[in-house]
This record gives C-alpha cells, sequence and structure tokens, in this order.
C-alpha cells in the first residue's frame, strides 16, 4: 500500500510570492490533515477535511492560507503572498475515519521564504 | 500557549541503556496520548498509543506510563539501539476531537554505541 505522497518536496520563494502543495493521502482514507512544522518543533495542526468537507480550520490563517479538497481524495494548500514566518516543513497526513484512528504522515514539503 | 510540553528537549544515551522521555499536559479534557518517532526528513510515524483509562501501555521495548492525577507520562525505551536515535513527539486530544492532535516541541534522542 502506497503512503501519503506530497509535492513538490522543497520549494524556496521570496516574499509576497504564492505557493501551493499538494496532497495525495492514502487509498480510502477519508480525514485528511495538513499541519505546519517550523524547524525543531512539533507540527501544528493548520485544517482537516473528512472527504471534501472542512471540518476545523481554525488555525489556518485564512487571509493568506487555502486549502481544498474537492472530490474528497487529493488536497491542495496553497499560500497567497508568503511570509518569512511560514518558513517550516509542511505535512500532510490521512487516517481511515476520526477520533483514535492513526495519522499516517508524508514526508513534508519543506519552505523557506526569503 | 503550549499544551503539551517535553523534557528533555534532548537526550543521549549508551546503546543498551534505557532512555525515559518525559511529557505533561494543562488540559484535563486529553483523553488520548500517542507518542510519534520522526528521522530527518521524514514525517512523524505513530509508536504507541495511550487512552486515558490505562495507566500503562507496552510495545515491545517501548512502554507509556501515565499519571492522570498528576497529567504526566513517559515513554520508557528499554535497550536502546542507534537506530532509535530520532524525534520523538508526545501529543494529545480530547474526546470528541480526538483527530486534532496537539503536539509537544519533540525530545531529540540519541543512541551511542
Amino acid at each position: 500500500e502506497a503512503g501519503v505522497t506530497q509535492s513538490p518536496r522543497y520549494a524556496v520563494l521570496q516574499e509576497g510570492q504564492a505557493v501551493s502543495f499538494w496532497c495525495d493521502p492514502i487509498s480510502g482514507h477519508d480525514t485528511l490533515y495538513w499541519y505546519q512544522q517550523p524547524r525543531d518543533q512539533g507540527p501544528q495542526l493548520l485544517v482537516y477535511f473528512r472527504d471534501e468537507a472542512v471540518i476545523d480550520n481554525s488555525q489556518l490563517p485564512s487571509d493568506r492560507f487555502s486549502a481544498v479538497r474537492p472530490k474528497g481524495t487529493n488536497s491542495t494548500l496553497k499560500i497567497q503572498s508568503a511570509k518569512q514566518g511560514d518558513t517550516a516543513t509542511y505535512l500532510c497526513a490521512s487516517s481511515r475515519g476520526q477520533g483514535y484512528a492513526e495519522q499516517f504522515f508524508g514526508p513534508g514539503t519543506r519552505l523557506t521564504v526569503l | 500557549q503550549q499544551q503539551v510540553r517535553q523534557s528533555p528537549q534532548s537526550l543521549t544515551v549508551w546503546e543498551g541503556e534505557t532512555a525515559i522521555l518525559n511529557c505533561s499536559y494543562e488540559d484535563s479534557t486529553f483523553n488520548y496520548f500517542p507518542w510519534y518517532q520522526q528521522f530527518p526528513g521524514e514525517g512523524p510515524a505513530l509508536l504507541i498509543s495511550i487512552r486515558s483509562v490505562s495507566d500503562k501501555k507496552e510495545d515491545g521495548r517501548f512502554t507509556i506510563f501515565f499519571n492522570k492525577r498528576e497529567k504526566k507520562l513517559s515513554l520508557h525505551i528499554t535497550d536502546s539501539q542507534p537506530g532509535d536515535s530520532a524525534t520523538y513527539f508526545c501529543a494529545a486530544s480530547a474526546q470528541g476531537t480526538g483527530s486534532k492532535l496537539s503536539f509537544g516541541k519533540g525530545a531529540k534522542l540519541t543512541v551511542s554505541p
């Protein structure tokens, strides 16, 4: 069974540029998560979906970040007008169901904003 | 506000020793505590987890001890191996929000041969 796939693996931007991250979850996993992991810190949940519906996006900086999962499979996280403070690794995870279901993480996209 | 705290931030042990990683939390509604292991360049992977109805969970060389009254838990890694060198994250979630994990800052473990 293939794991969670993310692309690109690395991105380097100037402040003010936009960037999109793409995630392909494990087949059959209905719940998908996006996390931000600053260097030397733990992952911080940004948003998660069940199928195509957003369940919680309370930690997503809505003015510049957006996330979609239109068909309940793949997902895209977009940052408009990136800031240096957005420098981090962006992790996608998926699970079958919610609650205590194990979350499987992808390798992440390492973003550097200059 | 850090809801889950870990100590120490880094730990070095010799091969064969027991490594102990500590975790504490404030939110009394937390009832599920997974530990994740992360190697450089990879995403975290679930190592072992415990629910608050239990005070101990064992899986091979990995054991979680949980103290609900003190809101503390610890991960014990016995017979540590160099391959255990990684960063370990304690996480927590509350009943009804099990998918919403709060992670600690992590503890970097180095096992010297």
